[in-house]
C-alpha cells in the first residue's frame, strides 16, 4: 500500500528556510517519482517540483532560484528546502507519488 | 506552460443528479508514447486530494463507478452519474504529459 507522510515545521520566520521531509512506504523511490505541490489557504494546487525515480529533479520556474529537492533512497525520504520565505509562501505542502497518491500535507505559516 | 481551464468553477447539484465537469487544455495532452496523462482528483474539505481517474478514463481502485472520465487531445470531461453527499468538494484535473505539471483551477461541487 502506497503511503506518504510529510513532516515539517508549523511556523517559519520571514526570510528563513523551510525544510520538509516526505517519508514514503509501499514503493521504492527508484521506481516512482515524487512531486511537491502546495496549496495556499482557500486556493488551488500549485506544482512546485519533482524528484524523478532516476535521481534527477525538475522545478517550477516560479521557484527555481530558491527551491531544492533531494532524497535519501536508503531511508525512503524526499526532502524539500525552500529559502527566503515570504508571507505568501504560507500554504499546505503536499508530497505525492506520480501525482496519483498523496500525503496528508503539512500546513506551514510564514510569520514576521 | 500548459494551461488547464476547468468549467464551471462552481456546480450546484441535488443528490442523485448527474453532472459533468470540463477540463480544456491549451495543448494536446497526447504523449509521444501514446498515453494521455490527464487525471482527475477530488479534494474534500480538510483532506488531501484523492485520485479518482487516471489516464483520462481509468477508474482508480476503490472509486465508485458513478465516476467516469472521457476525452482526448485537449478536451476532457469528468461525469458523476448520480451525485451522492460524499462527492461534495473540489475537483481538479491535472496533466503529467508536459513539463511543468499543471492543475486546473478547480470545480467546487456543492449541494443545491
Amino acid at each position: 500500500q502506497v503511503q506518504l507522510k510529510e513532516t515539517g515545521p508549523d511556523l517559519v520566520q520571514l526570510t528563513q528556510t523551510l525544510s520538509i521531509t516526505c517519508t514514503v512506504s509501499g514503493f521504492s523511490l527508484t521506481t516512482y517519482n515524487v512531486h511537491w505541490v502546495r496549496q495556499p489557504p482557500g486556493k488551488g494546487l500549485e506544482w512546485m517540483g519533482a524528484m524523478w525515480n532516476g535521481g534527477g529533479t525538475d522545478y517550477n520556474s516560479a521557484f527555481k532560484s530558491r527551491l531544492s529537492i533531494s532524497r535519501d533512497t536508503s531511508k525512503s525520504q524526499v526532502f524539500l528546502k525552500m529559502n527566503s520565505l515570504q508571507t505568501d509562501d504560507t500554504a499546505k505542502y503536499f508530497c505525492a507519488s506520480q501525482l496519483l497518491h498523496w500525503g496528508q500535507g503539512v500546513m506551514v505559516t510564514v510569520s514576521s | 506552460d500548459v494551461v488547464l481551464t476547468q468549467t464551471p468553477p462552481t456546480l450546484s447539484a441535488t443528490i442523485g443528479q448527474s453532472v459533468s465537469i470540463s477540463c480544456r487544455s491549451s495543448q494536446s495532452l497526447l504523449h509521444s508514447n501514446g498515453n494521455t496523462y490527464l487525471n482527475w482528483l477530488l479534494q474534500r474539505p480538510g483532506q488531501p486530494p484523492q485520485l479518482l481517474i487516471y489516464l483520462v478514463s481509468r477508474l482508480e481502485s476503490g472509486v465508485p463507478n458513478r465516476f467516469s472520465g472521457s476525452g482526448s487531445g485537449t478536451d476532457f470531461t469528468l461525469k458523476i452519474s448520480g451525485v451522492e453527499a460524499e462527492d461534495l468538494g473540489v475537483y481538479y484535473c491535472v496533466q503529467s504529459t508536459h513539463a511543468p505539471r499543471t492543475f486546473g483551477g478547480g470545480t467546487k461541487l456543492e449541494l443545491k
